[in-house]
């Protein structure tokens, strides 16, 4: 099957540690995205990449960080410099030559 | 600065009761307006993308229309399982982001 894998689905993490947070697809899109829904907000882009071994930030890329070493992954560390990371965490892709990009089933992190 | 607006937050509709819903936006230069359908804990499904003014599409209950200050999705004689927030999203020329609105949670009781 192909698709956008997230995992996991559920996270707790306590104050003060990094945690990454993993999106996988066998697709064989070229770009990928990181965007971050809280309750009453529209999605908002953290970081995206359109090639391996590159990325751009987006709105409210403080306190995250990426890599693209591969093109199947693009992982999400949360670092303990993000103040509020408590959210729902999603991740797309984009197929080359278009513009919509498909969503994976999102991560909850929660900070205790 | 480019933006979403999408009306009403919430709707709540009988079993076969149509209606739509809004989307305004203002964009620098419209590349296309995409909505999609959420379902509680995940991540949101693809309906539809639009291009240009006076386009429409359609998939069984629903139509997206688009105008060049706002776009509608249309629901027509809905079913419970239509329950789900829609979101609109636009995307402005010579850019790869998506501007979001917050969201339309659709409610469809039998």
């Amino acid at each position: 099957d192909g698709g956008i894998t997230q995992s996991p689905k559920y996270l707790f993490r306590k104050e003060g540690q990094n945690v990454t947070l993993s999106c996988e697809q066998n697709l064989n899109h070229d770009a990928m995205y990181w965007y971050r829904q809280d309750p009453g907000q529209g999605l908002r882009l953290i970081y995206y990449s359109q090639i391996v071994n590159d990325f751009q930030k987006g709105d409210i890329a403080e306190g995250y960080s990426v890599s693209r070493e591969k093109k199947e992954s693009f992982p999400l560390t949360v670092t303990s410099a993000q103040k509020n990371p408590t959210a729902f965490y999603l991740c797309a892709s984009l197929p080359s030559g278009t513009d919509t990009q498909y969503f994976g089933p999102g991560t909850r992190l929660t900070v205790l | 600065e480019d933006q979403v607006t999408q009306s009403p937050e919430a709707l709540r509709l009988q079993e076969g009761e149509s209606s739509s819903l809004n989307c305004s936006y203002t964009v620098s230069g419209l590349r296309g307006l995409f909505w999609y359908r959420q379902d509680p804990g995940k991540g949101p499904e693809f309906l539809f993308t639009l291009y240009s003014a006076g386009e429409e599409k359609e998939k069984e209950r629903l139509k997206a229309t688009l105008t060049k200050k706002e776009s509608f999705l249309h629901i027509t004689a809905p079913k419970p399982e239509d329950s789900a927030t829609y979101l609109c999203a636009v995307q402005a020329r010579n850019t790869d982001k998506l501007i979001f609105g917050t969201g339309t949670r659709l409610q469809v009781f039998p």
